[in-house]
């Protein structure tokens, strides 16, 4: 069964730092997701991207945050300059046509900034 | 601010009873309505989406109602077994769809008792 595969799936980083987080969503998939959970609190939504390019973002998804998909199977988000309050498991997701679809999820991204 | 409530925030069930639990979105502009269950270290697994008012799926024992005028979701799970103990996230999206991010809850955290 197709899957989505998000690597590594614990990073431990210094503040400050750059990160850089990857998924593969499935490959006949048009819309992509990134959203994290900091512990203990709900899901929330970073930003979407569909057509090669952002759909829409979050207010979380400031300017030290930043997708790409550099080569039509992977799909990174960038987390620049990293802050302790950025460690939180991070999840990418895909679907096949939008919101009316049920979206596929990896297994998640936990990032520790220390 | 869109909020997704779910109650109760945590369930013991004893083995074979059936149990539900609730999920309340904001219905103004109400696009489509997902649940999904979530073993730790596992990916979230989509259960069902629904988008018509009065929409009723099942998947086996598990079954789930939406009510978009008034704002909320049942999930039933019928004959509880211990599998079925998870985190059952819903979420819901708004306005155009297509590539809106989810507006999760915090989850109903099911244990089955043996």
């Amino acid at each position: 069964e197709p899957e989505v595969t998000q690597t590594p799936s614990h990073q431990v980083t210094q503040m400050g730092q750059e990160v850089i987080l990857r998924c593969v969503p499935i490959s006949n998939h048009l819309y992509f997701y990134w959203y994290r959970q900091i512990l203990g609190q709900k899901v929330e939504f970073l930003v979407s991207f569909y057509n090669n390019e952002i759909s829409e973002k979050s207010e979380i998804f400031d300017d030290q945050f930043s997708v790409e998909r550099p080569d039509g199977s992977n799909f990174t988000l960038k987390i620049r300059s990293t802050k302790l309050e950025d460690s939180a498991m991070y999840f990418c997701a895909s679907n096949p046509q939008g919101q009316n679809t049920e979206a596929f999820f990896g297994q998640g991204t936990r990032l520790t900034v220390v | 601010i869109l909020n997704v409530e779910q109650s109760p925030q945590s369930l013991h069930v004893q083995e074979g009873d059936s149990t539900n639990f609730t999920c309340s979105f904001p219905s103004s502009n109400f696009y489509a309505l997902h649940w999904y269950r979530w073993e730790t270290a596992k990916s979230p697994e989509a259960l069902f989406v629904m988008t018509l008012n009065g929409d009723e799926k099942k998947k086996g024992r598990i079954s789930a109602t939406l009510n978009t005028k008034e704002g909320y979701s049942y999930l039933y799970i019928k004959g509880s077994q211990p599998e079925d103990s998870a985190t059952y996230l819903c979420a819901s999206s708004y306005s155009g769809g297509g590539a809106d991010g989810l507006t999760f809850g915090k989850g109903t955290h099911l244990i089955i008792q043996p």
